[in-house]
């Protein structure tokens, strides 16, 4: 699975608008982009996954670069339930067994 | 409700002992998986089984076994090969081994040697 580069830890306020990025340079045409968080002490939690066009769920929306170089997990109004690590994985299509988690994004989310 | 369940939640053990995680999901998922994740790290793939009878080795299979016995379940044994079992293990399953497909995970296992 190709590589993803997440900035170490990012900082908001309750209630604001949250712009998490993502850069994987590398992707290939049939790499799906996912997103997982995971809160302290328990198990990660997937949170939204697209391959070209943007997204849109319950929980949160992703946007993917024209180029699909880049993209960005928006959470629209930050809640303290929403500080954890966040995780942006690229699989390819077809493949599966491992998610290749790095250290992801720490966010913290001011009251 | 559907989910994953593990337990414990917490396991203590002692040295040369073996000791099994439990995973149970009643997703009817074919596919599940075995993390292990130290502090600050991400997760690394222990094994992983797409369908009943059959398991495959992940990234750090050595010191551990794994069965695959019935769909719903996927126990994990630390054996004490294993020299350095302190850590939280993560069960996880999905639909079908695809790279499309969400993978669900459970609350947990944390294991510590005394």
């Amino acid at each position: 699975d190709a590589k993803t580069t997440q900035p170490n830890s990012m900082e908001s306020n309750e209630e604001e608008p949250v712009h998490l990025p993502c850069n994987h340079s590398t992707i290939s045409g049939t790499d799906y982009i996912h997103w997982y968080r995971q809160l302290p002490s328990q198990g990660p939690e997937y949170v939204i996954h697209g391959l070209t066009s943007n997204v849109n769920n319950r929980m949160a929306s992703l946007a993917i670069a024209e180029d699909r170089k880049s993209s960005t997990l928006i959470l629209h109004r930050a809640t303290l339930r929403d500080a954890a690590v966040y995780y942006c994985i690229l699989r390819d299509w077809d493949s599966g067994s491992r998610l290749t988690f790095g250290e992801g994004t720490q966010l913290t989310v001011n009251p | 409700d559907g989910g994953i369940t593990q337990s414990p939640k917490y396991l203590f053990r002692k040295e040369g002992q073996n000791v099994t995680l439990s995973c149970e999901q009643n997703l009817n998922h074919d596919a599940m998986y075995w993390y292990r994740q130290d502090p600050g790290q991400g997760l690394r793939l222990i094994y992983y089984s797409q369908i009943v009878n059959d398991f495959q080795k992940g990234d750090i299979a050595e010191g551990y076994s794994v069965s695959r016995e019935k769909k719903e379940s996927f126990p994990l044994t630390v054996t004490s090969a294993q020299k350095n079992p302190t850590a939280f293990y993560l069960c996880a399953s999905s639909s079908e081994d695809r790279g499309r497909e969400t993978q669900y995970f459970g609350p947990g296992t944390r294991l510590l040697v005394l």
